[in-house]
């Protein structure tokens, strides 16, 4: 059974642009959830879906949105983008609803300049 | 919200030693997991172990829910677990892992 793929892998993007980051679960899992990691604030959750419904959401601004598909593939996307936002952005999947294991994708590094 | 703490946050090893890694929890949970961070930044996943105690092969976990810590266990280390470990635990009510700040480990040959 395939992991969790996330493309792209890397990104270069300047200052005042948007990104869009993709994010497909394993087959047959219906969670997804994102994270951002960076040097300085470590693995921060970003957003939670399941069944294209976002149950929860860490402590980003509004720039930082999502959005899960019917086949439960997952995109987020980061508008007008600041130095800041540099960051491995890591995406998982769980099987179900609740508190079950969750498997991480290789993530997306996105660098802004 | 919860605050999880990992000690010790760096650790050198001699090949062939024996380490604890320490994951503290500053509220009840649902579940906790163990990650090993590849040098590319995907997490693997080690153990997913709410309670009790778990082996697979060289590395052990024990998580003592009622006095929330978990302990990673290592033996007899390889220049394979270099890396950076990480314990997350997950709330039902906030739907969520929450990380530790890792420990990182360096084993030397």
């Amino acid at each position: 059974k395939a992991g969790v793929t996330q493309t792209p892998r890397y990104l270069i993007k300047t200052r005042g642009q948007q990104v869009t980051l993709s994010c497909s679960p394993i087959s047959g899992h219906r969670s997804v959830s994102w994270y951002q990691q960076t040097p300085g604030q470590g693995l921060q959750f970003l957003f939670e879906y399941f069944s294209e419904t976002q149950r929860n959401k860490g402590n980003f601004p509004g720039r930082f949105s999502g959005r899960q598909f019917s086949n439960s593939r997952s995109e987020m996307n980061v508008s007008t983008l600041e130095l800041g936002d540099s960051a491995l952005y890591l995406c998982a999947s769980t099987l179900g609803a609740g508190e079950g294991e969750q498997y991480f994708g290789p993530g997306t590094r996105l660098t802004v300049t | 919200g919860i605050q999880v703490e990992q000690s010790p946050p760096d650790l050198i090893l001699q090949e062939g030693a024996n380490s604890t890694l320490r994951c503290n929890f500053s509220d009840s949970v649902n579940n906790l997991q163990w990650f090993h961070q590849n040098p590319w930044g995907q997490l693997i996943n080690l153990f997913y172990i709410p309670s009790g105690t778990k082996q697979n092969g060289r590395l052990s976990a024990t998580t003592v829910a009622t006095e929330r810590y978990s302990l990673l266990y290592i033996s007899s280390s390889q220049t394979t677990d270099s890396g950076v470990y990480f314990c997350a635990v997950f709330q039902a009510a906030g739907n969520k892992l929450t990380f530790g700040g890792g420990t990182r480990v360096l084993v030397k040959p």
